[in-house]
């Protein structure tokens, strides 16, 4: 059983286009984020979600548009895409946002390259 | 702002031998929580070991303990028998448990861990 899937692994597209990937994780957190790490490597955080409210936006530009449908999942929705979104987007979720249980359980990534 | 550095890019070691990876930090914050993560060639993230900042004592996963100097802000990852299976990129990571801080993760630049035959 996958505890944090993310769909798709590998997404392909043109500059300018809009594409979304979906993140669902079945271990019944209350806390969701988006990570981005790019071509060297470095990760940083994007968003963060606790019971589907936006908790922290970290200055990321309004062409990302994450979407809480239910505490399970967290989309991350791009418009306009543009060359330097090219990266790896890590989705993870952690029990509660300030507590005990704070370990972040990371997704496969999915890896997206704009051409 | 908090940050994270890891000064070792790129390390190798022989297999079953010991090999520690440095990691430093910058906060004034007292109540933290520090964490090593393990990227494989898969890409996938995978928690090595956590530490919280109130402990005195270092954290300990099987192969893999930690070194956890709070006034020097130091956080050490050490593994011993080293596996071929340990290679992969080692990642440094800090937390401040707050809500408006969001549990975010701050993440150093990687250490890339080769277990050598």
């Amino acid at each position: 059983d996958t505890a944090v899937s993310q769909t798709p692994k590998y997404l392909v597209t043109q500059m300018g286009n809009d594409k979304s990937i979906k993140c669902e994780q079945n271990l019944g957190h209350d806390t969701m984020y988006w990570y981005k790490q790019d071509s060297k490597k470095f990760l940083k955080i994007m968003f963060s979600y606790n019971n589907k409210e936006l908790i922290i936006n970290e200055t990321v530009p309004n062409r990302f548009s994450p979407k809480s449908p239910d505490k399970a999942h967290l989309n991350l929705h791009i418009n306009s895409l543009e060359l330097g979104d090219s990266a790896v987007y890590f989705c993870a979720s952690s029990q509660d946002l300030a507590g005990v249980r704070e370990t972040q359980y990371f997704g496969p990534g999915t890896r997206l390259l704009v051409l | 702002a908090q940050t994270v550095t890891q000064s070792q890019p790129e390390m190798s070691v022989q297999e079953a031998e010991t090999v520690t990876l440095s990691c430093t930090y910058d906060t004034s914050e007292s109540n933290y929580y520090l964490f090593w993560y393990k990227q494989p060639p898969s890409r996938q993230m995978i928690l090595v070991i956590r530490q919280e900042a109130y402990k005195q004592q270092n954290a300990t996963e099987n192969r893999f303990s930690v070194n956890f100097q709070k006034a020097a802000k130091s956080f050490s990852l050490k593994i011993s028998d080293s596996q071929l299976g340990d290679t992969a990129m080692y990642f440094c990571a800090f937390m401040k448990p707050i809500m408006e801080y969001g549990n975010k993760l701050v993440f150093g630049a990687g250490t890339i861990l080769r277990v050598k035959s």
